[in-house]
């Protein structure tokens, strides 16, 4: 099973700010996807990233406020754009395998 | 839409008795199931999966029933162990498409 890294674990951001967060995997792998927690929610997903094509996003999420990268089959890049505290959640990667990275907890002040 | 349901968001169990997690679903076309137990701060781990064409799939403690014609799935864990204290998610997807999780049980475990 794919083993993934996230970075960073852990950030407080001010609003109006952007954050970009990493994911790592040891191995190649084809469909990537970024999750999102709330506090007290379930897992949502945001989008889907394959690479060499444009991530694939979830209704009511928008590629202007959540842009992606998926530069090679190892790894991608979720951004955060122009914070607010709606946005204070763990992000999570995930593989098509099932496994999650370890996430990422953002809060915004 | 909540196409993956846990309608219990607790549950509470004595130390060595059974604990038994319940998701219901609505989709059809929903081919494999999985159950991940999660603490705060961590990321989801994977505990064990079940295709659509088993009805049962047991790894030591655990065992996940499915019931196609009740859409309904459900994880046992005996003996339960304080270490088993957690949130517990199902997940379902239609052929290698995108996980869709339930809104998640939290497991207390109690001596």
């Amino acid at each position: 099973s794919a083993v993934i890294s996230q970075k960073p674990s852990r950030d407080i951001c001010q609003r109006g700010t952007s954050l970009t967060i990493q994911c790592q995997v040891d191995s190649q792998v084809t469909m990537m996807f970024w999750y999102r927690q709330q506090p007290g929610q379930s897992l949502t997903l945001i989008a889907t990233a394959n690479q060499g094509s444009e991530a694939t996003y979830e209704s009511g999420f928008v590629i202007d406020k959540f842009p992606i990268s998926r530069p090679n089959l190892t790894f991608s890049t979720l951004t955060v754009s122009n914070m607010s505290p709606e946005d204070s959640s763990i992000y999570l990667c995930s593989v098509e395998g099932g496994e999650f990275g370890p996430g990422t907890r953002l809060t915004v002040t | 839409d909540q196409q993956v349901k846990q309608n219990s968001p607790s549950l509470s169990v004595q130390e060595g008795r059974i604990s038994i997690l319940n998701c219901d679903y609505t989709n059809s076309m929903f081919d494999y199931f999985l159950w991940y137990k999660k603490y705060p701060a961590e990321g989801p781990t994977f505990l064990i999966s079940i295709s659509s064409i088993k009805d049962k799939n047991e790894d030591g403690r655990f065992t996940v029933f499915l019931n196609k014609s009740a859409k309904h799935l459900s994880l046992h864990i005996v003996p339960s162990q304080p270490g088993d204290s957690a949130v517990y998610f199902c997940a379902a997807r239609a052929n290698t498409d995108k996980l869709i999780f339930g809104t998640g049980t939290r497991l207390q475990v109690f001596p």
